[in-house]
């Protein structure tokens, strides 16, 4: 069964103080993994597309790694906009559906 | 460029009364549209999608239906909305490199 499963749930950071969120998911073949920030009331607003093991993304402080098993979301020296629910979804390639894990909240504190 | 509207925002329904969500796309043919729900603190759970004009395919079962009457329009709705309907309820439609690209959502109140 495709799974994606996502940790920390909750994470508090003093701004500045880099870290990571993991997610990890099994597929039955990967299209593609994707990362997704969502704020409050808000729809997902779409950061990364992964494709293959070893491929790294860039976006300011946000820098999205992928193995074979997980991907994570590193972040560097947070500020306190960067606060925020953030999504990981695998796409399968035999479905093409978005399989969604559950979310991190990141919250960062000034 | 392609933008996904979807309202109302907001909406506080009784038990037991009629729903309809609408959601259209613009500037792209025929996309395959998902419905989404995200209940407080979990993550999203596809309900429904279409790949064409009158096609739908149902995730889960449930108290909900879908319907696409045009091709950049995907309606969700409900004859009889129960408590457990509650939720935040999110239209997507699928790109190419962006997986899904959604819309703002409508966060839906069974009282």
């Amino acid at each position: 069964e495709d799974q994606v499963t996502q940790s920390p749930e909750a994470l508090r950071l003093q701004e500045g103080e880099s870290s990571s969120l993991n997610c990890s998911y099994t597929v039955s073949g990967l299209r593609g993994l994707f990362w997704y920030r969502q704020d409050p009331g808000k729809g997902p607003e779409f950061l990364f597309t992964l494709y293959s093991a070893g491929e790294e993304k860039e976006k300011e402080r946000l820098k999205a790694t992928l193995t074979k098993k997980e991907s994570f979301l590193h972040i560097t020296a947070p500020k306190p906009e960067d606060s925020a629910t953030y999504l990981c979804a695998v796409q399968a390639s035999n479905t093409g559906k978005l399989i969604f894990g559950q979310g991190t909240t990141l919250q960062v504190k000034p | 460029s392609q933008t996904i509207h979807q309202w109302p925002a907001t909406l506080v329904q009784p038990v037991g009364s009629p729903l309809s969500l609408e959601c259209t796309v613009e500037g792209t043919s025929n996309p395959n549209l998902y419905w989404y729900r995200q209940a407080a603190g979990r993550g999203l759970q596809l309900l429904f999608y279409s790949v064409g004009i009158g096609q739908i395919s149902s995730e889960v079962p449930q108290n909900l239906s879908a319907s696409r009457p045009q091709d950049r329009q995907f309606i969700l709705s409900s004859k009889k909305l129960l408590l457990s309907d509650s939720g935040f309820y999110l239209c997507a439609w699928s790109g190419t490199s962006y997986g899904y690209t959604f819309g703002s959502g409508t966060r839906l109140t069974v009282v």
